[in-house]
């Protein structure tokens, strides 16, 4: 089955920019989506397709994608952004198709 | 605007069964395939199961397959997941989720629901 690797924690200066890695085996061939969840609360999409962002979200979330790991970038981090991320990606080598990583806490110090 | 509000949520006994719904409102349901996702607490996202918008496609995560049935009424805009035989480690939130691109560009969740608890304990 396909895995996502996601650091547990990442932590980042007020002001600065944060980078959430996503590793996969040869991610880069395929998908990759990001969400933001803030505790108690549903996640939210914040990057779809790699580095496409829904209307409302800010432009200081970008994303890329290439050979095994694909990047959430949060420059001029805000205490806002305080919140868990995750990928995901569509898999057709597994019977369930999808996939989740097991997401990366971001404290903005 | 889009909604997704999930209800059936409660406390139940292991070996129990549960039925919970998602109303949908603001968009056209029966365009769009829908995702069950579940996240036990203090953990991570798990997809659950899919259903493809006129219900010719159903997926199901192994952990749940077998037990959960996933359907959808599309002249009632809403989503459903019969959960049978349940066990303590199906203790989670319930989000359901629109699920908007195809399997050529990856799937994704653009729309989520606020989510219902299910607990299951003795």
């Amino acid at each position: 089955s396909y895995e996502l690797t996601q650091p547990l924690s990442v932590s980042v200066a007020l002001g600065q920019t944060a980078r959430i890695t996503c590793g996969g085996n040869n991610i880069g061939s395929k998908n990759v989506h990001w969400y933001q969840q803030k505790p108690g609360q549903a996640p939210v999409l914040v990057i779809y397709r790699d580095s496409n962002r829904p209307s409302g979200i800010p432009e200081r979330f970008s994303g890329s994608n290439s050979g095994n790991t694909a990047t959430l970038t949060i420059s001029r981090a805000q205490a806002g952004d305080e919140a868990d991320y995750y990928c995901q990606v569509w898999d057709s080598s597994t019977a369930w198709h999808v996939v989740f990583g097991g997401g990366t806490k971001l404290t903005v110090l | 605007e889009v909604q997704l509000v999930e209800s059936g949520g409660g406390l139940v006994k292991p070996g129990g069964s549960l039925r919970l719904s998602c109303a949908a409102s603001g968009f056209t349901f029966s365009s769009y395939s829908m995702n069950w996702v579940r996240q036990a607490p203090g953990k991570g996202l798990e997809w659950v199961s899919s259903i493809s918008s006129s219900s010719s496609y159903i997926y199901y995560a192994d952990s749940v397959k077998g037990r959960f049935t996933i359907s959808r009424d599309n002249a009632k805009n809403s989503l459903y997941l019969q959960m049978n035989s349940l066990r303590a480690e199906d203790t989670a939130v319930y989000y359901c989720a629109r699920e908007e691109g195809t399997v050529t560009t990856g799937p994704y969740d653009d729309y989520w629901g606020q989510g219902t608890l299910v607990t299951v304990s003795s």
